[in-house]
């Protein structure tokens, strides 16, 4: 079956820690990828895709995401975390038939 | 990209009544879905509603409790019928872009079920 895993389901950094969130999914096909974000109480908003081509992705905000086929992974990095970067954070994958399943999503606390 | 508007935004209802939600694209769009995002979790899929056919529902989901409509290619409905206080969610519509290449969300409709 198709699914999408999120490894972290609360994290808490500081300001200036690097960030990366991990996102797994099952499915030997064509896949396009995504990271969302949520702020609190927003709705919620792109922050990167990959469909082909180089798989470091940038994205908004200093965001960026890598694509590694052979571990079927799209993990989340940010080098250095602001506090307006807490939010809620979801993996999310489009599978060959053009619905999108996402992950549990990752709370995303920042201590200023 | 597009522009979506859902309706209405928030609501509180009775147990055993029904609630229609209505979703608004401002362009021409294949597919449409309907998420429901239950407090504190993911968005889980119910249905995705292509234009001239009928919804197709993932598992754990049907048409009797939610049925869905899609007369024109800007428009849908979502229904939760019969409803009971486990159905109090953040109800979603999306759409993708002509291209495919990004799914847009609606502003989603909060439903508390009493």
């Amino acid at each position: 079956a198709q699914s999408v895993s999120q490894h972290n389901h609360h994290v808490i950094l500081s300001e200036a820690a690097s960030l990366e969130l991990g996102c797994n999914y099952s499915y030997g096909g064509t896949v396009n990828l995504f990271w969302y974000v949520q702020y609190p109480g927003q709705h919620l908003q792109l922050l990167l895709k990959y469909f082909s081509g180089d798989p470091l992705v940038k994205g908004i905000k200093g965001f960026e995401a890598e694509f590694i086929k052979s571990k079927f992974s799209f993990n989340l990095r940010k080098p250095s975390v602001q506090w307006s970067d807490t939010a809620e954070y979801f993996c999310a994958v489009r599978f060959g038939d053009d619905k999108i399943i996402f992950g549990k999503g990752t709370r995303l606390h920042i201590l200023p | 990209s597009a522009v979506i508007s859902q309706k209405p935004s928030r609501d509180i209802c009775q147990r055993g009544t029904s609630l229609t939600i209505q979703c608004q694209v401002d362009s021409q769009v294949t597919m449409m879905f309907w998420y429901r995002q239950q407090p504190g979790q993911s968005l889980t899929l119910i249905a995705t509603a292509n234009q001239g056919s009928e919804a197709t529902y993932e598992s754990g989901f049907v048409i009797d409790k939610f049925p869905i409509s899609r007369p024109n290619l800007t428009f849908s409905t979502l229904t939760v019928s019969n409803m009971s206080p486990e159905d109090s969610s953040i109800y979603l519509c999306s759409s993708t872009d002509g291209g495919r290449n990004e799914q847009f969300f609606g502003p989603g409709t909060r439903l508390t079920v009493l």
